[in-house]
């Protein structure tokens, strides 16, 4: 079975360019997560679905960065424009519902250079 | 709200020697407790979990940990440290019964010498 992808791997831009990062998660999985990890740090929930509503976006930078996740499947995150402090790994993590006890899964990331 | 302590950014064992890294997390209700492995370059997969039940949990690769309500800790061990095991690894907690938000520590790189 295949797990969490995640697309480009790494990323380099220059500041003030926008920057979008692609997750699929594992089949059959309702929800989804999108995770910041900061150098030398744990990651940090920026968003998190169920199925296509967006039920936990407390964390999300709204000035700057946005989400989807149409059909509730494939998800996408924006940054526009990025900022040099964006420079992070940012993780896509999917598990089978909303429950604390599931298991997330998590892809590998996409590494991202704001220059 | 929840938060994760981990005591020691870097650890280094011989291999074959016990493996030790701490945890002690602070919630205001009963937690769950994660331990999740990252090698580089890749993503966070599941060690192990607490989430009710028996104190004592143990997962993969031959780590386990003991949810320890009077010390408020989590501690993560493993008799025999491998080559292998060099990652690093992190601690984490949620709320029970609330919609899965992990909160994690800021992790520990375990280094593994011969």
């Amino acid at each position: 079975e295949a797990g969490v992808v995640q697309s480009p791997r790494y990323k380099i831009i220059e500041k003030k360019q926008p920057v979008a990062f692609w997750c699929n998660p594992i089949s059959g999985h309702n929800t989804l997560y999108w995770y910041r990890q900061n150098l030398g740090q744990g990651p940090e929930l920026l968003i998190r679905y169920e199925n296509e509503e967006a039920v936990d976006d407390s964390q999300l930078p709204k000035d700057r960065f946005s989400a989807e996740r149409l059909k509730g499947v494939d998800s996408t995150l924006k940054i526009q424009p990025a900022e040099l402090g964006d420079s992070a790994v940012y993780l896509c993590a999917s598990s089978f519902d909303r429950r604390t006890t599931d298991t997330q899964y998590f892809g590998p990331g996409t590494r991202l250079t704001v220059l | 709200a929840q938060s994760v302590t981990q005591l020691g950014s870097h650890v280094s064992v011989s291999e074959g020697a016990l493996v030790l890294l701490r945890c002690n997390y602070s919630s205001s209700v009963p937690p769950y407790l994660f331990w999740y492995v990252q090698y580089p370059n890749q993503g966070l997969q599941l060690l192990l979990k607490y989430t009710t039940g028996a104190t004592l949990v143990k997962g993969i690769n031959g780590f386990e940990a003991e949810f320890k309500k009077s010390e408020t800790s989590f501690h993560l061990t493993k008799p025999s440290a491998h080559m292998s095991d060099a990652a690093e690894y992190f601690c984490a907690v949620s709320k029970t019964g609330t919609a899965s938000k992990l909160t994690f520590g800021t992790g520990t790189r375990l280094q593994v010498t011969l």
